[in-house]
C-alpha cells in the first residue's frame, strides 16, 4: 500500500496571504495526484488531479504542482471560503490512498 | 446533472447487516468507475471499494471479505452490501464517480472521483 504523508497538519494563515500544503508519497505514483477539499458537514469537492490540472470551476488560486513522490498545493491569496480540509489521494493503483488531511484555519 | 444519492445508513448492532445505495442521475452507472469512500467520526477519509465499468472490483483490506459492492443497471444504482459488521466501519459512507482510466506503469487505473453524493451515516454498536 502507497502511504501519503501530508505535512502540515495544521496551517495557520491569515486571509489574503499564501498558504502552501505538501503531501509526499512513500513510492512514485507519477502525476497520479488528486487534491480534494472538505468543509464541515459537506462531502469532499475535487479541486486538482493529475498533480496539476484544475477541476471544472476551480479557481485559479489553486495550482498544483510536483511528480513522482513531492507534490504541492497551492492557494495564493486565502479567501475566507478556503478555511477547510485538505486531502491528497493517490490513484497510482486500484489501492488508492489518502493523505491525512491537512486543516486551514484562520490566523 | 450529474447527482449521487445515498441511502440505507443507520444504527446497526456489532456482527450485523446493511445495505447502502447510491442512486445516480444525470449519467450511466455501469458505463462509469464507481467508489466508495467512508470518513469515522472526525477522522480523515478511507477509500473503501471500487467497481470498474467492465464489472472487476476491489476492496481495501480493511473490508475484504466482508462488503461487497455491487450494481444494478436497470435502477442505475450502486450498492455496498456491508457483513459483518464492527465498532470501527462507524462512518459516513459516500458514493462517487471516478474519472476515466489514466495510465500507471502496471496498466492504468481509474481516474479521482469528480463527483460524490452526500453520504450516509452508518453507526454499528450495542
Amino acid at each position: 500500500e502507497i502511504v501519503m504523508t501530508q505535512s502540515p497538519a495544521t496551517l495557520s494563515v491569515s486571509p489574503g496571504e499564501r498558504a502552501t500544503l505538501s503531501c509526499r508519497a512513500s513510492q512514485s505514483v507519477s502525476s497520479n495526484l488528486a487534491w480534494y477539499q472538505q468543509k464541515p458537514g459537506q462531502a469532499p469537492r475535487l479541486l486538482i488531479y493529475g498533480a496539476s490540472t484544475r477541476a471544472t470551476g476551480i479557481p485559479a488560486r489553486f495550482s498544483g504542482s510536483g511528480s513522482g513522490t513531492e507534490f504541492t498545493l497551492t492557494i495564493s491569496s486565502l479567501q475566507s471560503e478556503d478555511f477547510a480540509v485538505y486531502y491528497c489521494q493517490q490513484y497510482n493503483n486500484w489501492r488508492r490512498t489518502f493523505g491525512q488531511g491537512t486543516k486551514v484555519e484562520i490566523k | 446533472e450529474v447527482q449521487l444519492v445515498e441511502s440505507g445508513g443507520g444504527l446497526v448492532q456489532p456482527g450485523g447487516s446493511l445495505r447502502l445505495s447510491c442512486a445516480a442521475s444525470g449519467f450511466t452507472v455501469s458505463s462509469n468507475y464507481m467508489s466508495w469512500v467512508r470518513q469515522a467520526p472526525g477522522k480523515g477519509l478511507e477509500w473503501v471499494s471500487v467497481i470498474y465499468s467492465g464489472g472487476s472490483t476491489y476492496y481495501a483490506d480493511s473490508v475484504k471479505g466482508r462488503f461487497t459492492i455491487s450494481r444494478d443497471n436497470s435502477k442505475n444504482t450502486l450498492y455496498l452490501q456491508m457483513n459483518s459488521l464492527r465498532a470501527e466501519d462507524t462512518a459516513v459512507y459516500y458514493c462517487a464517480r471516478d474519472g476515466a482510466i489514466v495510465a500507471t506503469t502496471t496498466g492504468g487505473t481509474p481516474g479521482p472521483s469528480f463527483y460524490w453524493g452526500q453520504g450516509t451515516l452508518v453507526t454499528v454498536s450495542s
